[in-house]
């Protein structure tokens, strides 16, 4: 049972727009999301996070808005630029002493010029 | 911030031979890390949680006589891959962090045995 889901496995944006990827999850007990991005041959680097307590988090181009209610989550990014294209991971934690991270499949994202 | 460093990057082994992998935390003490593989196309699945002077807690399908993971000091988690095979061949990532805060990643081990 995949408790992360990221359903669009890719997406392409135009250079200058705003690209949004999405996340859904099940597991109601997640109390903190985050964002990794990943480039080809490299591990995922930490791109944004947010609390289970807050509905949105801004850093610079990226903002993540959770909607709990809908077990929902997303990434902005705005504008898009070409060094954005990578693959982003959504992923959540529980709030035990493992810290165990659990990812979703990620979403390829294009920067169109 | 916070680092944690892993290496070697990228090891080609011969079929039978064991390789280890590391993963250190550079500035700060990290009681558990978490050994991750990467299958191509899905997302990265967590392998074991190894845990500072204890043994290693292993998900379900691991097998933990293939994976050993040794966790001998606070910055210090090992990854041995013993008698690779061609089968075992992935990118294998660690993480760690500070308690109750963000996650970083090692900068993952390509692995391709021949």
């Amino acid at each position: 049972d995949q408790q992360v889901k990221q359903n669009s496995p890719s997406l392409s944006v135009q250079e200058g727009r705003i690209s949004i990827l999405n996340c859904d999850y099940t597991n109601s007990m997640f109390d903190y999301f985050l964002w990794y991005k990943k480039y080809p041959a490299e591990g995922p680097t930490f791109l944004i996070s947010i609390s289970s307590i807050k509905d949105k988090n801004e850093d610079g181009r990226f903002t993540v808005f959770l909607n709990k209610s809908a077990k929902h989550l997303s990434l902005h990014i705005v504008p898009s630029q070409p060094g954005d294209s990578a693959v982003y991971f959504c992923a959540a934690t529980l709030p035990n002493r493992d810290d165990k991270i659990i990812f979703g499949k990620g979403t390829r994202l294009h920067i169109l010029p | 911030g916070a680092v944690v460093s892993q290496h070697p990057s990228r090891v080609i082994c011969k079929s039978g031979t064991s390789v280890k992998i590391e993963c250190r935390s550079l500035d700060f003490q990290a009681t558990t890390m978490f050994w991750y593989r990467q299958f191509p196309k899905k997302s990265l699945m967590l392998m074991a949680t190894s845990n500072e002077g204890s043994k290693a807690t292993y998900e379900q399908g691991v097998e933990k006589d293939k994976f050993l993971i040794n966790h001998a000091s606070l910055t210090l988690s090992t990854l041995t891959v013993t008698s690779a095979h061609p089968e075992d061949s992935s990118f294998y990532i660690c993480s760690a962090g500070p308690r109750d805060e963000k996650l970083f990643f090692g900068s993952g081990t390509q692995l391709s045995v021949l």
